[in-house]
C-alpha cells in the first residue's frame, strides 16, 4: 500500500534545461496536486488535476510550466527552461475524491535545484 | 484576498502543552486542515474540521470557530518528536479542491 510517490527525489538541472517531476497518486486516489515550497515559506498551490482534466491551474505561471495527469502513468509537472528562481521544493499529493471526501496525503517531494 | 496567519516559531518544554493558533480570510471555506512537516519530509496528515468546535485525536486537539475565522491546534504531553513544522490550511469554497497554506508555525520542543 506504497503512498503517494514522487521522484527524483533530487533533481539539478542547469540554467535553460528542462526539468520532468513525476508523481504516482496512491492507488484508487484520481486527484493529484501540486505545490511548491520555497524556503521558509509556505506551500504554494500550482495545479489541481483529475485524470486527463487540468481542474485549476491559477497557481501555475502562465510561462515555462505545465502539468499533466495522463489516463495511463504518473502526473508530470514540466518545467521548460529552468531559471535559479525556480530552485525549489516540488510536492505532490493525491486524493481519493473531492477534500471533503478525506485529506489530501503528500509525497515525500522533489528538490530542484538550478545552477 | 486569501490570507492565513501563524506564529513564525514557538517553543515549548517536552512535557508540556502547546497551542498553535491559526486565522484566516479567504473567499470561501469548506474546511480547515493541519499537517505536521519535518525539515524536508513530507507533511503528513492531523486534523480536519468543518465544524465548529474542538476535534480530539490522542495527543493532538483542533479547533474552529467559523464566525471568527479562528483555528488552534492543541499538542499535549509534548515529545520532542514533536517538534517540527504545523502547516494550517483551508480548503477555499467552490468547485476547487485546492488548499490553501499559511507559511507554518516552527515548534521547537525543549528537554
Amino acid at each position: 500500500n506504497a503512498g503517494v510517490m514522487q521522484n527524483p527525489r533530487h533533481l539539478v538541472r542547469r540554467r535553460g534545461q528542462e526539468a520532468r517531476l513525476r508523481c504516482s497518486p496512491m492507488k484508487g486516489h484520481s486527484h493529484v496536486y501540486w505545490y511548491r515550497q520555497l524556503p521558509e515559506e509556505g506551500l504554494k498551490f500550482m495545479v489541481y488535476l483529475q485524470k486527463e482534466n487540468i481542474i485549476d491551474e491559477s497557481g501555475m505561471p502562465k510561462e515555462r510550466f505545465s502539468a499533466e495527469f495522463p489516463k495511463e502513468g504518473p502526473s508530470i509537472l514540466r518545467i521548460q527552461q529552468v531559471v535559479r528562481g525556480d530552485s525549489a521544493a516540488y510536492f505532490c499529493a493525491s486524493s481519493l475524491g473531492g477534500l471533503d471526501r478525506g485529506e489530501a496525503i503528500f509525497g515525500s517531494g522533489t528538490r530542484l535545484t538550478v545552477v | 484576498g486569501q490570507n492565513i496567519d501563524q506564529p513564525t516559531e514557538m517553543t515549548a518544554t517536552e512535557g508540556a502543552i502547546v497551542q498553535i493558533n491559526c486565522t484566516y480570510q479567504t473567499s470561501g471555506f469548506n474546511g480547515l486542515f493541519w499537517y505536521q512537516q519535518h525539515a524536508g519530509e513530507a507533511p503528513t496528515f492531523l486534523s480536519y474540521n468543518v465544524l465548529d468546535g474542538l476535534e480530539e485525536k490522542g495527543r493532538f486537539s483542533s479547533f474552529l470557530s467559523r464566525s471568527k475565522g479562528y483555528s488552534y491546534l492543541l499538542l499535549k504531553e509534548l515529545q520532542m518528536k514533536d517538534s517540527a513544522s504545523y502547516l494550517c490550511a483551508v480548503r477555499s469554497g467552490g468547485a476547487t479542491n485546492k488548499l490553501i497554506f499559511g507559511t507554518g508555525t516552527l515548534l521547537a520542543v525543549q528537554p
